[in-house]
């Protein structure tokens, strides 16, 4: 079984700040790690996606995720934020099983954005 | 493509009456989840199939729910009878491939409100 863990429940960042939003994740077996956003009112998306290789992941809207195995962590970060990034953000761990897979969403960091 | 579609966006129902909510993933998809969110208990997944087929319903909550997919392009989540606990948000989502490193794609979701 597999979960995740989003640190913060809420950050607030002025506008052109740099952002981190922290994700933990504990899992017996190989996972893979997204991270969606949702705007108000609408349905999440991606943002991006660690499956191999490069521990650094880019993502759209210039989000980047760095995967570190050994302390099971998949942070996601900006370096300059915009008032349009205010929105939630969800980390989640995906990972086959028995007949399928099975992918855990965590709690969700509510990102503000000041300006 | 439009994106995956679901219908109602909003609904308003009494307690103890019958509630389905319908989606229509991407053409092509081969894997469909249904999610519940709300504030307290955050992204819950209570149903996925794979090519039509239920693979983990261990997320729905109880009898009173259930879920279909007759095809490969139209699914149903149905509650029988509503309480106002059920009152949330829910997600219908598709996926290519049915591994756990696809991605999945959110439609917009349908909020329940049940009085």
């Amino acid at each position: 079984a597999q979960s995740v863990t989003q640190l913060d429940s809420q950050v607030p960042v002025f506008e052109e700040a740099p952002v981190e939003l922290r994700c933990n994740y504990s899992s017996s077996v190989s996972v893979y790690l997204f991270w969606y956003v949702q705007y108000p009112n609408q349905g999440l998306q991606l943002l991006l996606k660690y499956l191999s290789g490069s521990t650094l992941v880019k993502g759209i809207n210039g989000f980047e995720a760095e995967f570190n195995k050994s302390q099971t962590s998949f942070h996601l970060r900006k370096p300059s934020v915009h008032i349009s990034d205010t929105a939630e953000y969800f980390c989640a761990v995906s990972a086959s099983g028995t007949g399928g897979f099975k992918t855990i969403f965590g709690a969700g960091t509510r990102l503000f954005v000041k300006a | 493509d439009a994106g995956v579609i679901q219908s109602p966006r909003h609904e308003v129902t009494e307690m103890g009456q019958e509630v389905t909510l319908r989606c229509k993933p991407i053409s092509g998809h081969n894997s469909l989840f249904w999610y519940r969110q709300t504030m307290m208990r955050g992204l819950e997944l209570l149903i996925y199939f794979n090519n039509n087929v239920p693979i983990d319903d261990s997320g729905m909550p109880e009898d009173r729910f259930s879920a279909k997919m007759p095809n490969a392009s139209f699914s149903t989540l149905k509650i029988q009878p509503s309480e106002p606990r059920d009152s949330a948000v829910y997600f219908c989502a598709s996926s290519k491939g049915g591994q756990a490193n696809t991605e999945a794609f959110f439609g917009q979701g349908t909020r329940l409100t049940v009085v």
